[in-house]
This record gives structure tokens, C-alpha cells and sequence, in this order.
């Protein structure tokens, strides 16, 4: 079965500071995608990366930047140097592209960064 | 540049009232989906559609059901609500291996 896991529920910094999110998927699949979508307070949907199993290079847009380790299962994402506005909850998300695309969502982890 | 769009954004609904969730997309995928969001959980599947006249269940489709006529509408019914219906809804369409592109978010309420 897929699962996605963010164990972490909440992180609070403060601006300026780095901070990393974690996610740690399960899947029986050779290929499959990796989301991160971002949900502001206003409730949107916004995304932010899609990562092919077949690519693990690490990708850097911005501020941003996402860590795929396909050893550990794991496809991290990190905020460099956090702003006000990226306070959010993100998911992260596993979708099987032979299988309809269906999202499979992790719980979400709240960011809270504090000025 | 319309993408997803649902209505109602906010619905009060009283112990077993039925309503209907609508949801269009002017991009012309075929994948379209509905997903509910309860508090501090992720983002459940609930039913999907891989074209017009295709539908099938998701994770969690007890006390709902759909239809896709056409391929830009993909409404979800609820037929007798029940607070456990309390929730947000998302509709989503995909072209297909990429990136799904959601909409608002309707936000229910059944008490």
C-alpha cells in the first residue's frame, strides 16, 4: 500500500531562520511522482514540485529546495533564510502515474514563522 | 484563466439535506478528482474520474456519489448529510501524469 508520513505536526521559527520538512513514503512501485503542495491560510491548494522517481537530483528555486533520497524513502524540503509569507501548512503527496494519478497525501506539516 | 472552479464556497447544511457540489474545469484533462480535507489531516480521495462517463471510488466514497457527463463537470453529491460530512472539499483535474491543479475549496458545514 502507499502512504506518505510528515511526522512532524508543527514548526515554529523564527524569520530568517532555515528549517527543513520531512516526508517519508511507502510504495511497492518503481515509478511514481513526488508533490509538495503549499496551503496558505487563505485555504488554496498551491503547488510547488513535482519530483519523478527516476530523478533523484536535488532541485533548488529560490528559496527553496527539495532533498529526494530514494535509500531512505525520503524527499525533504527545505526553506532557506524563512519569511512571514511562507507561513502555511505544506503536504506532501505520492501519486502512481499508472494508476490514474490519484494523490496520496501526507498529514501536513503547520509551518508558523514568527517575525 | 478560470482553471477549477467550485460552488458553492460555503454551505450550511442541516442532518439530512441533500446538496450538490459542483465543479468545472475549462483545461480539457480527463483525470478529474474529489478529495475532502478534515482537520489537521491530509487530503482524502474520495471519488475520480479518468473521462466522461467514468467514474470510481476512492478512499473514502460512503455518502457520496458522482457523475461525469461531460468532460469539464464532475459534480459530488451527498444524498442524506451527516456531521461526519463536515469538512472541506476539493475538486481537482490533471492532463495526466503532472501535477493536479485544484480549486477553491468548499468549505461544508452539517449541523
Amino acid at each position: 500500500a502507499q502512504k506518505v508520513t510528515q511526522a512532524q505536526t508543527e514548526i515554529s521559527v523564527v524569520e530568517k531562520e532555515d528549517v527543513t520538512l520531512d516526508c517519508v513514503y511507502e510504495t511497492r512501485d518503481t515509478t511514481y511522482y513526488l508533490f509538495w503542495y503549499k496551503q496558505p491560510p487563505s485555504g488554496e491548494l498551491v503547488f510547488l514540485i513535482r519530483r519523478n522517481s527516476f530523478d533523484e537530483q536535488n532541485e533548488i528555486s529560490g528559496r527553496y529546495s527539495w532533498n529526494f533520497q530514494k535509500s531512505t524513502s525520503s524527499f525533504n524540503f527545505t526553506i532557506t533564510a524563512s519569511q512571514v509569507v511562507d507561513s502555511a501548512v505544506y503536504f506532501c503527496a505520492l501519486s502512481d502515474p499508472y494508476n490514474t494519478d490519484k494523490l496520496i497525501f501526507g498529514t501536513g506539516t503547520r509551518l508558523q514563522v514568527f517575525p | 484563466n478560470a482553471g477549477v472552479t467550485q460552488t458553492p464556497k460555503f454551505r450550511i447544511l442541516k442532518i439530512g439535506q441533500s446538496m450538490t457540489l459542483q465543479c468545472a474545469q475549462d483545461m480539457n484533462h480527463n483525470y478529474m478528482y474529489w478529495y475532502r480535507q478534515d482537520p489537521g489531516m491530509g487530503l482524502k480521495l474520495i471519488y475520480y474520474s479518468v473521462g466522461a462517463g467514468i467514474t470510481d471510488k476512492g478512499e473514502v466514497p460512503n455518502g457520496y456519489n458522482v457523475s461525469r457527463s461531460t468532460t469539464e463537470d464532475f459534480p459530488l453529491r451527498l444524498e442524506l448529510a451527516a456531521p461526519s460530512q463536515t469538512s472541506v472539499y476539493f475538486c481537482a483535474s490533471s492532463p495526466e501524469t503532472t501535477e493536479a491543479f485544484f480549486g477553491q475549496g468548499t468549505r461544508l458545514t452539517v449541523v
